[in-house]
């Protein structure tokens, strides 16, 4: 199956700094999303991004499918930024749904 | 909107015994699925289902059934639990496949 990897594991940033996650994939995609989970563990969609570039106030995200990867910016972070970062990929053929998850970056902002 | 609920928030069970875990959605969407997620590793699919009445297996079925009698609710149940199953599981919805999928709160299960 597709494998996806996302780098770093951990980031350790100071509150008003910039942060790029990573997120490698080693096959063609359907669609792609960035998760956000926070420290209480509830699961927040931040991006659906097959391809292209999107914004959303402070986050930003691009992907470029021909090259298998996609980045998500932080910019100006915020204690509230803290959690884990989870990009999820569909590479299932039509009617076969499947996301698949990688490991996450964990993401602390310390004030 | 309540958007997608989870029932219980939290369960112990002993090795053997049997529990269902309710997820429901008032969004009206098509897809809902199960996942579970373990320490250090990313979300595993177990089942999920593409309307009501319909169900298919995901990443990690084995020991996991499902039903999704009504378009709302999704149905997870262990018949008898092992010790392997202890994880946090997180349902979601999505309006169709290939959307933004919205996931409920997890519920936290320990199995002894």
């Amino acid at each position: 199956g597709i494998q996806v990897e996302q780098s770093p594991p951990d980031l350790i940033l100071q509150e008003g700094a910039n942060s790029t996650l990573r997120c490698n994939f080693s096959d063609s995609v359907n669609n792609l999303q960035w998760f956000h989970q926070n420290p209480w563990g509830q699961l927040i969609n931040l991006f659906y991004i097959p391809s292209g570039t999107k914004q959303n106030g402070r986050l930003s995200a691009t992907t470029v499918a021909t090259e298998r990867y996609s980045l998500l910016y932080i910019s100006s972070s915020q204690t509230t930024d803290s959690g884990v970062y989870f990009c999820a990929v569909d590479s299932s053929n039509f009617g076969n749904e499947k996301l698949t998850f990688g490991t996450g970056t964990r993401l602390t902002i310390i004030p | 909107n309540a958007g997608v609920t989870q029932t219980p928030k939290f369960r112990v069970l002993k090795t053997g015994q049997s529990m269902t875990l309710l997820c429901a959605q008032d969004m009206n969407h098509e897809y809902m699925y199960w996942y579970r997620q373990d320490p250090g590793m990313g979300l595993r699919l177990i089942h999920y289902s593409v309307g009501e009445g319909t169900t298919a297996k995901g990443e990690v079925p084995d020991g996991y059934n499902v039903s999704r009698l009504k378009k709302q609710n999704f149905l997870l149940g262990l018949e008898s639990a092992a010790p392997s199953q202890t994880s946090v599981y997180f349902c979601a919805s999505s309006y169709s496949r290939g959307q933004t999928q919205y996931f409920g709160p997890g519920t936290r299960l320990l199995v002894l």
